[in-house]
């Protein structure tokens, strides 16, 4: 069954720092999400992204953040200037697209640990 | 973003049949009803989804109000691997899935 890969699976940075997280969704999908869930709380919406540009973020999602499809596979979502609040899992998903009606198919998620 | 209302717990006995209610009473016309289950220290992951009429996969079953206003996920035999989080979620074609708190199922063998 095709799956959504995220890399790395742990990543432990310093304050202030620059993280790139990596997805590779489902290649046939046109839609591209970012989801994160801070460690015993809800998964919360950041991004979606569909035809190269972002169509809807949420208010997590500040200039701090981006999103790129670099190429024609993967997804990836940076953050310039780590702070400790970003410590969370980050989750990428992907779906097929507006008018298909099938669900999102979600990664295992990076933990991003901010020191 | 139409909001759903689901128990905080609950706990069912392995192999005995699950039924897991979600309340949406300002569904719109447009909604679909989604369901993921998310188990520990994993992502979400998706289970079924319906728009009017019941729903059957080989993961479980969705029972559909005939007024839309709840829906019933049914597990027809729970494991101990079905023990997650499940999470009832309103979603419009185009539009984002918005995680509530979920139901925590747990399974006692």
């Amino acid at each position: 069954e095709p799956e959504v890969t995220q890399t790395p699976s742990h990543q432990v940075t310093q304050m202030g720092q620059e993280v790139i997280l990596r997805c590779v969704p489902i290649s046939n999908h046109l839609y591209f999400y970012w989801y994160r869930q801070i460690l015993g709380q809800k998964v919360e919406f950041l991004v979606s992204f569909y035809n190269n540009e972002i169509s809807e973020k949420s208010e997590i999602f500040d200039d701090q953040f981006s999103v790129e499809r670099p190429d024609g596979s993967n997804f990836t979502l940076k953050i310039r200037s780590t702070k400790l609040e970003d410590s969370a899992m980050y989750f990428c998903a992907s779906s097929p697209g507006p008018y298909k009606t099938s669900g999102y198919t979600f990664g295992s998620g990076t933990r991003l640990t901010v020191v | 973003d139409a909001k759903t209302t689901q128990p905080n717990s609950m706990e069912s006995n392995e192999e005995e049949p699950v039924h897991l209610p979600c309340n949406h009473s300002t569904i719109s016309g447009t909604d679909y009803i989604h369901w993921y289950r998310q188990l520990p220290s994993q992502g979400p992951e998706y289970v079924i989804h319906g728009l009017t009429s019941n729903v059957n996969n080989r993961m479980a079953s969705l029972a559909i109000a005939e007024d839309r206003k709840s829906s019933t996920l049914i597990l027809h035999r729970a494991t101990l691997r079905d023990a997650a989080v499940y999470y009832c979620i309103l979603y419009n074609q185009g539009g984002k899935l918005i995680f509530g708190q979920g139901t925590e199922l747990s399974v006692k063998p």
